[in-house]
């Protein structure tokens, strides 16, 4: 099946730019979807169809694709972003979820 | 307004049988091309999914649990179950149920704790 690999951690400090890998086989031609989730929360959808933002996440929050990395941008980041950030694509030909392994984001 | 809410045990000894419920509301479980997802989280791991169903009543399951998984629903009480059968401790997430319109999770429950315990 396939594969999402992101790196285990990003640390950034607050006022810059973090970016984060989503690496898979082909993905710059597919959808990808980035998610937050804090601890005690569940997941909050900051990303999908590889660069749309849904209602009420801020501007801050963009995503790009190409080749073989799809990329989560998070720009003037702050403390309160702070979190484990996960891609997701939707696998077609087997119609199945699949999840990287998700990011750790430190804020420093 | 779209919520979902899981409910179920939140203790289960090994090798029971646990069922999950998530309730649904602000959408309907017919409507075309959205489905509902269940994902876990284990402790200090990363989100797994576990099952999808669709409008259409069909089922997707992750090969490495197909064998324990299933996923189904009652669209007269809006809710979508999912059982997992042979619980083992390395069962022990919290479980999400999550609505998928079109490839992405868009609105999450608040997530069900599970502990897995003899």
């Amino acid at each position: 099946s396939y594969v999402l690999t992101q790196p285990p951690s990003v640390s950034v400090a607050p006022g810059q730019t973090a970016r984060i890998s989503c690496g898979g086989d082909n993905i710059g031609g597919q959808g990808v979807h980035w998610y937050l989730q804090r601890p005690g929360q569940a997941p909050l959808l900051v990303v999908y169809d590889v660069s749309h933002r849904p209602s009420g996440i801020p501007e801050r929050f963009s995503g790009s694709n190409s080749g073989n990395t799809a990329t989560l941008t998070i720009s003037r980041v702050e403390a309160g972003d702070e979190a484990v950030y996960y891609c997701q694509m939707w696998e077609s030909e087997s119609d199945h979820v699949v999840f990287g392994g998700g990011t750790k984001l430190t804020v420093l | 307004q779209v919520t979902l809410k899981e409910s179920g045990p939140v203790l289960v000894k090994p090798t029971e049988t646990l069922t999950l419920t998530c309730t649904v509301s602000g959408f309907s479980l017919t409507n075309t091309r959205i489905g509902v997802t269940w994902v876990r989280l284990p402790p200090g791991k990363a989100l797994e999914w576990l099952a999808h169903i669709f409008s259409n009543d069909e089922k997707s399951y992750a090969p490495s649990l197909k064998n324990r998984l299933t996923i189904s629903r009652d669209t007269s009480r809006s809710q979508v179950v999912l059982t997992v059968t042979d619980m083992d401790p390395v069962d022990t997430a919290t479980y999400f149920c999550a609505r998928m319109p079109a490839g992405h999770l868009d609105y999450w429950g608040q997530g069900a704790l599970v502990t897995v315990s003899s």
